[in-house]
C-alpha cells in the first residue's frame, strides 16, 4: 500500500497572495493530479502530470501553476488568491494515467481567502 | 462532450432501508465507470469500477450494473447502515485526444440515521 500526504491541511491567505500547496506520494506512481472540490460541483481537474517534469492543463488551470520536480511530489500554486475563495484541493495519483485506473487521493487542503 | 449526471442530494435514510443513487452518462466512447465514496475529512476512495458494458461491480454490499443500453450506472444497496453516511461520486473514465479523462458527477451526500 501507499499514502498521499497533502500539506498543509488548512491554508488561510489574503487576497492577491501567492499560495503553495504540496503533495507527496509513496506509491511510486507515474501520474499525479490536482483537483478542486467545491460544494455541489463535483471534482474539477486543475493540472496533471504523467511523469517527472511533465505538466498538463486541466479544465480549471487558469489562476494556477503546478510543478513536478520529482516523481513523488507535485505542487500547486494559487498565483493570486481571490477573496471569498473557499474550496478543498485534492491531490491524487495513479499508476500510469490510464482512464481505467483507480485514483488514490489525499485528504485535501482546505483553502480560505480573507 | 462526455458528461455524468447523478441524483442530486442530500439523501437522508433510516438504517436498514434501501438505497438507490441514480447515475446517467453521455459519451461516444467505451468508458470505464466508477463509484467513489468520500467520508468526512478524507479524500475520495474507490468503491468499485466496471470496465465493460453489461457487467456488474460490487463492494461492501453496494452494487451497480454498467448498462450501455440505458447509459446508466445506478448505485444500489439493500440495507444501509449509519457507517454508509458519505458522499458518493459516479465517475466516467474515457480517452479524449489521446489522453485519459475522468468526468466526476456532482456527488450525492447520503446521511443514514439510526
Amino acid at each position: 500500500g501507499g499514502i498521499i500526504t497533502q500539506t498543509p491541511k488548512f491554508l488561510i491567505g489574503q487576497e492577491g497572495q501567492k499560495l503553495t500547496l504540496k503533495c507527496q506520494q509513496n506509491f511510486n506512481h507515474d501520474t499525479m493530479y490536482w483537483y478542486r472540490q467545491d460544494s455541489g460541483k463535483g471534482l474539477r481537474l486543475i493540472y496533471y502530470s504523467i511523469t517527472e517534469n511533465d505538466l498538463q492543463k486541466g479544465d480549471l488551470s487558469e489562476g494556477y501553476d503546478a510543478s513536478r520536480e520529482k516523481k513523488s511530489s507535485f505542487s500547486l500554486t494559487v498565483t493570486s488568491a481571490q477573496k471569498n475563495e473557499m474550496a478543498v484541493f485534492l491531490c491524487a495519483s495513479s499508476s500510469t494515467g490510464s482512464s481505467a485506473e483507480t485514483l488514490y487521493f489525499g485528504s485535501g487542503t482546505r483553502l480560505t481567502v480573507l | 462532450g462526455d458528461s455524468v449526471t447523478q441524483t442530486k442530494g442530500p439523501v437522508t435514510l433510516s438504517e436498514g432501508t434501501s438505497l438507490t443513487v441514480n447515475c446517467s452518462y453521455e459519451t461516444k466512447q467505451y468508458p470505464t465507470l466508477f463509484w467513489y465514496v468520500q467520508y468526512p475529512g478524507e479524500g475520495p476512495q474507490l468503491l468499485f469500477k466496471v470496465p465493460k458494458a453489461n457487467e456488474k461491480g460490487s463492494n461492501r454490499g453496494f452494487e451497480a450494473t454498467y448498462d450501455k443500453g440505458t447509459t446508466s450506472f445506478h448505485l444500489q444497496k439493500a440495507s444501509v447502515q449509519e457507517s454508509d453516511s458519505a458522499v458518493y461520486y459516479c465517475v466516467l473514465g474515457d480517452r479524449e485526444g489521446g489522453s485519459a479523462k475522468l468526468i466526476f458527477g456532482e456527488g450525492t451526500k447520503l446521511t443514514v440515521s439510526s
